[in-house]
């Protein structure tokens, strides 16, 4: 089965500046899918950011860009000028045809 | 406007008790899921429906049973509730090949 790990349970950034948060996955499909998701304090899970597989280009979406390395199978996603309002969970997922899988998530403190 | 949309928001129970989320997405999506989140934030699958058929059925108690009457409209039915059962459930939706979108989850407490 596909498993993703999120190695940091905590980061803590200072606002305005960059953070990165780690993710790694298993799997031998070819053919998949990885987003990061955003979980503030509302619950609300909100999507950040996807990246297609067989795309080399790393997705960006303004302040947020990841860092696909598809050989080491690693997503990891950056954070620039880091908001208040960035302070939340944040999942890594994993989707194949039939399968999505979580990360265990990642909890970002952002100082002022 | 509402994308994907749970009731209740909050169910607080006795234990023993049956009790229903509902879900309803109004993305014309043909994927749904229910997942459950637990007191450490990690999110667990639960049940996955494709066009009302079920694809995805994790290792989870016989007494949660999934029901799709339609594409749009995924509910959880809980019979014999157990205090561990305690946690946030979210639905959520996609298509094929998209991120999915969630709803705003459903806070069940066990008493």
């Amino acid at each position: 089965a596909q498993t993703v790990t999120q190695s940091q349970p905590e980061m803590s950034v200072q606002e305005a500046e960059t953070v990165t948060l780690s993710c790694t996955y298993d799997t031998s499909e070819s053919d998949y899918y990885l987003f990061w998701y955003k979980q503030p304090p509302s619950r609300q899970m909100i999507l950040v950011i996807r990246q297609e597989a067989y795309k080399q280009q790393n997705a960006t979406e303004n302040r947020f860009s990841v860092n696909f390395q598809k050989a080491a199978k690693s997503f990891s996603l950056k954070i620039s000028d880091s908001q208040l309002g960035d302070a939340a969970m944040y999942f890594c997922a994993y989707r194949s045809v039939n399968d999505m899988r979580f990360g265990a998530g990642t909890r970002l403190t952002v100082k002022p | 406007d509402t994308a994907v949309s749970q009731t209740p928001k909050y169910l607080v129970t006795q234990m023993g008790n049956d009790k229903s989320i509902k879900c309803e997405q109004n993305l014309g999506h043909d994927t749904m899921y229910w997942y459950k989140q637990d007191s450490k934030k990690f999110l667990k699958i639960m049940f996955s429906y494709n066009n009302k058929e079920l694809i995805i059925n994790e290792t989870v108690p016989n007494r949660f049973s999934p029901k799709s009457p339609d594409k749009a409209h995924l509910n959880l039915h809980i019979n014999s509730l157990e205090l561990g059962d305690s946690a946030v459930y979210f639905c959520a939706s996609s298509l094929r090949t998209s991120g999915k979108f969630f709803g705003p989850g459903t806070r069940l407490t066990v008493l």
